[in-house]
C-alpha cells in the first residue's frame, strides 16, 4: 500500500481545459512536494508546501496543502501541451529524511 | 550552476552480470539519494548518502549497494543482475538533509537486463 495515493492515475484532456490532481494520505506530513517528470528525464521539483492550508501559485499551476497536512492538490488552469508529463507528489517519512513518492498521475494535454 | 549528472544514460547488461552507475550532484550538495523507477512500482527509494555515510536505506536486497566519495560524487552497484532490475535509476542531490529535503534529480540511467 502506497503511503501517498494519487488520483487519477491517468488524465487526458484538450488544450485549454482545467485539471486537478490529488495526493492523499492517512498520515500527516511535515511538507509535501510536487514534481513533474517528462519522458526520458528525471523529475523536476515544482513546489514545496509546508503549512496546513497553504496555497501556492506557479503561473497556471495552483498547489494546495490540506489543513490537516494529509493531502494536497495540484490544479492546472487552461492546460497546454507543454503541461504533459507525469506528476508526482512526495513527502518525507517520519523516520529519517527519505522521501516517499505517490504512484504518479500521467497527464496528457492534446492540442 | 550545473545540474545533477548521471552516467551512463543507457546500459544493457545480461543476467548475472554486475553494473556500476555514477552520479555527480549539484556543486555544494552533500546529500545524494538513489531511486529505482519502474512502471509497476513507481519511484522507490534505494539509499541516501550524506558526507560519505549511508544515512537511510530502502527495502532492497543486498545486491544493491552504493558509496559516496569525499567530493560528494556517488556510485551505486548492482551485482548478480536479474531481469527485474531493469528500470530507470535516478540519482537526486539535496543541499541539506533537513526537514524540507527538496531533491534535484538527474536524468537517470536506463538499465535493461536481458
Amino acid at each position: 500500500t502506497q503511503l501517498l495515493e494519487q488520483s487519477p492515475q491517468f488524465l487526458s484532456i484538450q488544450e485549454g481545459e482545467n485539471l486537478t490532481v490529488y495526493c492523499n494520505s492517512s498520515s500527516v506530513f511535515s511538507s509535501l512536494q510536487w514534481y513533474r517528470q517528462e519522458p526520458g528525464e528525471g523529475p523536476v521539483l515544482l513546489v514545496t508546501v509546508v503549512t496546513g492550508g497553504e496555497v501556492k501559485k506557479l503561473k497556471r499551476l495552483t498547489f494546495q496543502f490540506g489543513d490537516a497536512r494529509k493531502d494536497s492538490s495540484l490544479h492546472i488552469t487552461a492546460a497546454q501541451p507543454g503541461d504533459t508529463g507525469l506528476y508526482l507528489c512526495a513527502g518525507p517519512k517520519a523516520a529519517g529524511n527519505k522521501l516517499t513518492f505517490g504512484g504518479g498521475t500521467r497527464v496528457l494535454v492534446k492540442p | 550552476k550545473a545540474g545533477v549528472t548521471q552516467t551512463p544514460r543507457y546500459l544493457i547488461k545480461t543476467r548475472g552480470q554486475q553494473v556500476t552507475l555514477s552520479c555527480s550532484p549539484i556543486s555544494g550538495h552533500r546529500s545524494v539519494s538513489w531511486y529505482q523507477q519502474t512502471p509497476g512500482q513507481g519511484l522507490q527509494f534505494l539509499f541516501e548518502y550524506f558526507s560519505e555515510t549511508q544515512r537511510n536505506k530502502g527495502n532492497f536486497p543486498g545486491r544493491f549497494s552504493g558509496r559516496q566519495f569525499s567530493n560528494s560524487r556517488s556510485e551505486m552497484n548492482v551485482s548478480t543482475l536479474e531481469l527485474g532490475d531493469s528500470a530507470l535509476y535516478l540519482c537526486a542531490s539535496s543541499l541539506v538533509a533537513g526537514e524540507l529535503y527538496e531533491q534535484y534529480f538527474g536524468p537517470g540511467t536506463r538499465l535493461t537486463v536481458t
